[in-house]
């Protein structure tokens, strides 16, 4: 099946700097990407949809210019958290659609963060 | 390791017929339990989830119930719509790591 990769799968960085998250859909192409949060002990929460091409589309309440998305390819999405605090510190998951249609999607096996 | 196992689709049911869609899951500890739903077009939602063994969540219609004995989350509905045509994903988070760890999805589709 298809797969997608997630780099890197944890960090630690320090607040105040900024860390970007790769992800990649490795045998398909993926004109949408979307990118998820899963706090402590909670479900997961979608942050943010990503096309090919075109700015993302974020949900209520996610900062677009605390979250950086760029999905530049029909393989590659970035999600870059600029000036990371504690408080950012999360499972981040990407998912990836095939290009023939929505309704199958692949998850990557997500990224730790902890900002200290 | 921890995994989630959901019965293959497409599921293909009349408006009005009874829904189940198994999930099983191998997990150690105590994990919570969910079920996500992706309609087309869009990215995934918690439909209901479950903490404990013998919870029961629910949402629009839909229920699963936390079995720990049978170690099984299956998600029902008395009376499908033509709208609640989804992709449904089983998932559980162990509060070990709080990973989420997801089912294959099941495409269902309903008939008018």
């Amino acid at each position: 099946g298809a797969v997608v990769s997630q780099h890197p799968s944890r960090v630690i960085c320090k607040s105040g700097t900024s860390v970007k998250i790769e992800c990649r859909s490795l045998d398909f192409q993926a004109t949408t990407m979307f990118w998820y949060r899963q706090f402590p002990k909670k479900s997961l929460m979608l942050m943010a949809t990503s096309n090919e091409g075109s700015k993302a589309t974020y949900e209520q309440g996610v900062e677009k210019d605390k979250f950086l998305i760029n999905h530049a390819s029909l393989t590659l999405s970035t999600l870059t958290v600029t000036s990371a605090h504690p408080e950012d510190s999360s499972f981040y998951i990407c998912s990836a659609c095939e290009l023939a249609g929505y309704e199958t999607q692949y998850f990557g096996p997500g990224t730790r963060l902890l900002v200290l | 390791g921890d995994s989630v196992t959901q019965m293959e689709g497409p599921v293909t049911l009349s408006e009005e017929a009874f829904l189940t869609i198994n999930c099983t899951y191998t997990a150690t500890g105590y994990p919570s339990l969910f079920w996500y739903v992706q309609y087309p077009g869009e990215g995934l939602q918690l439909l209901l989830k479950a903490t404990k063994a013998d919870d029961k969540g629910s949402n629009k219609g839909f229920e699963a119930t936390y079995r720990k004995e049978t170690t099984s989350f299956h998600l029902e509905k008395g009376s499908v719509q033509v709208s609640d045509s989804a992709v449904y994903f089983c998932a559980l988070s162990n509060a070990r790591d709080d990973k989420i760890i997801f089912g294959k999805g099941t495409r269902l589709h309903i008939l008018p």
